[in-house]
């Protein structure tokens, strides 16, 4: 089946500093999300994209259909970054088709 | 965010009884997922919906059943829960099957 790898999984940073996550796709990259889940557990949608870059304040996105990958930028990061970011691809639902999850990249900003 | 309410958040049922989570959603989004996050195993896809009363697996469906009579609410059932299916559920919608999609805060499931 389609395999979607993130890295690094267990991320450790200091305030203010900056990351670079990563999601590489086995197969074509159709409908690209980053979720971000908060240590209360809600998923929270970060950016829709297919393919291109996108920014929203300290967040930006990447991905390349082509070559199969996304990344997620963090940029000055905050105790409040804290928590496990998932990429997902959302493909057409057939039998074969499902939306795929990756396992995640699990970060904590430290104060 | 897409209005996607999920009830009950929190239950605890013994081994062996019937168990339904709803999830209902104010966008009139046509699709419809229900999800489990296990440690270890990220997020699965259990059962999704297409339309009313159109519903088909995804890749955990054993154990779980699905109703979708109107297009705000999708319902999942364990027609009698086991110890592995305590988990955290979460609800899922989008406008079709190759657009963004919202998930609800989810319910944490403990069968005891």
């Amino acid at each position: 089946g389609i395999q979607v790898e993130q890295s690094p999984p267990d991320l450790i940073l200091q305030e203010g500093a900056n990351s670079t996550l990563r999601c590489n796709f086995s197969d074509s990259v159709n409908n690209l999300q980053w979720f971000h889940q908060n240590p209360w557990g809600q998923l929270i949608n970060l950016f829709y994209i297919p393919s291109g870059t996108k920014q929203n304040g300290r967040l930006s996105a990447t991905t390349v259909a082509t070559e199969r990958y996304s990344l997620l930028y963090i940029s000055s990061s905050q105790t409040t970054d804290s928590g496990v970011y998932f990429c997902a691809d959302l493909k057409a639902l057939n039998r074969d088709d499902k939306i795929i999850f990756g396992k995640g990249t699990r970060l904590h900003i430290l104060p | 965010d897409a209005g996607i309410t999920q009830s009950p958040r929190h239950k605890v049922t013994e081994t062996g009884t019937p168990v339904t989570l709803r999830c209902h959603q104010t966008e009139n989004h046509r699709y419809m997922y229900w999800y489990r996050q296990d440690p270890g195993h990220g997020l699965r896809l259990i059962h999704y919906s297409y339309g009313v009363k159109d519903t088909d697996k995804g890749e955990v469906s054993d154990g779980y059943s699905v109703s979708r009579s109107k297009t705000e609410d999708f319902l999942l059932t364990l027609e009698s829960a086991t110890s592995s299916q305590t988990s955290v559920y979460f609800c899922a919608t989008s406008v079709d099957s190759r657009t963004e999609a919202f998930f609800g805060q989810g319910t944490r499931l403990t069968v005891v």
